[in-house]
This record gives C-alpha cells, sequence and structure tokens, in this order.
C-alpha cells in the first residue's frame, strides 16, 4: 500500500541553523500538505501546496519557512534560522481526495 | 474559521468494554468530511475512520463506528470490545470540501486497563 514518507525521523539542529525536511507524499496525490505538532498539543496547520505554488498558509508559516517541491517527487519544508521554539514534530500529508494521508513525522529538537 | 472542540482530555475503559469520544465542530458549511485519528506513542496520525457530511449513514470500520448528528454538529467515535492496542491519543478533525486543510481537536488520551 502506497504512503508518505518522510527523513530524517529526528533532527537535532543548534539555534540559528537551517533545516530542510523531507517528504515523498504518494505519486498520484495533488495535495501536499506541513503541520506541526508541539508535544502535548494540538496538531497545527502550516501550509498547503497544490500546482507547485502555496494554496493557503497560517499565521505561524512565517518568512522563516518556505516549501518546495522540486523534483515532482519531494516535497520539502525548510526552516530558515531555527528558534527554540521550533521544536516540533513535523508531519507531511497528501492527498488526491477526501482524507489526508499523513507521513510518519519528523521530530525536530533545536538546541 | 472552523473549530473542533474535544471535550474530554482523557478517558479510560476497560479491556472487552466500549467507549464513546466526544467531539463538536463548528462550520457554517454543508458540505465537508468529518475524521478520528489514532496516535500511539509512535507519534505516527493514523486514519481511524472517516465521514462525509453529505452521508446520513455512520461510518463504520470493524470494532470503530461514529455517531454524527450534523445539525448538532457532533461527531462521537465508539469504540468496542476495546483492545490494549487502542490505547493513544485520538484526534478528531475537521476538513471542508473548498479548503485543504484539516483543523484538528486537543485530542482525547485513551487508556486500556487489562
Amino acid at each position: 500500500e502506497p504512503e508518505v514518507t518522510q527523513t530524517p525521523s529526528h533532527q537535532v539542529t543548534q539555534m540559528g541553523q537551517e533545516v530542510i525536511l523531507r517528504c515523498v507524499p504518494i505519486s498520484n496525490h495533488l495535495y501536499f500538505y506541513w503541520y506541526r505538532q508541539i508535544l502535548g498539543q494540538k496538531v497545527e496547520f502550516l501550509v498547503s501546496f497544490y500546482n507547485n505554488e502555496i494554496s493557503e498558509k497560517s499565521e505561524i508559516f512565517d518568512d522563516q519557512f518556505s516549501v518546495e517541491r522540486p523534483d515532482g517527487s519531494n516535497f520539502t519544508l525548510k526552516i530558515r534560522s531555527t528558534k527554540l521554539e521550533d521544536s516540533a514534530m513535523y508531519f507531511c500529508a497528501s492527498r488526491l481526495s477526501g482524507e489526508q494521508f499523513f507521513g510518519p513525522g519528523t521530530r525536530l529538537t533545536v538546541l | 474559521a472552523q473549530t473542533v472542540t474535544q471535550s474530554q482530555p482523557e478517558m479510560s475503559v476497560q479491556e472487552a468494554e466500549t467507549v464513546t469520544l466526544s467531539c463538536t465542530y463548528d462550520t457554517s458549511e454543508s458540505d465537508y468530511y468529518l475524521f478520528w485519528y489514532k496516535q500511539p506513542p509512535s507519534r505516527q496520525m493514523i486514519l481511524v475512520i472517516r465521514q462525509e457530511a453529505y452521508k446520513q449513514q455512520n461510518a463504520t470500520e470493524n470494532r470503530f463506528s461514529v455517531n454524527f448528528q450534523k445539525a448538532a454538529k457532533s461527531f462521537s467515535l465508539k469504540i468496542s470490545d476495546s483492545q490494549l492496542g487502542d490505547a493513544a491519543m485520538y484526534f478528531c478533525a475537521y476538513r471542508s470540501t473548498n479548503a485543504g486543510k484539516s483543523t484538528f481537536g486537543d485530542g482525547t488520551t485513551l487508556t486500556v486497563k487489562p
């Protein structure tokens, strides 16, 4: 069964460093998303991406964040200068229609 | 903006018994999707069940069923014959058919007692 994959599973970085989180959505899906979940809290929407552009973004998704689909298979989330409060689980999701399929998540720890 | 409320931060159930998790939502739209996701300690988000708002029939997936009350904007999850492996955090989520994003509730932590 096709699934969304994410790498790395755990990323540790120093405050101020750039990180890139990678996702491979399900191959025939058209809509792509990033969510984050701070430990013990709810899942929050960051950004949605369709037809090679951002279709919606939340107030969390400020200028420090960017997304890209560089090669038609990968979908990346870049955080330019990480802050302590960026420590969270980051989930990628994709859909064709109906429900979103979530990846296993990347745990980002900012020290 | 849509909101999703899960009023039970924690629930517990005895193995083999039945438990119901509550969820209410607020929307002005008539067509949308509702979901229940399970998040075990691994923190992976696993889809448990989905309901399209235009369908009157409540969705069922094996031991999992929902009670969808559109007028009341209520979407509860019933787990029958609870098993130890059902222990997890459960999130209720709403997605408009127009907008792509999902809006999640705060979650309910389910404990299953042997």
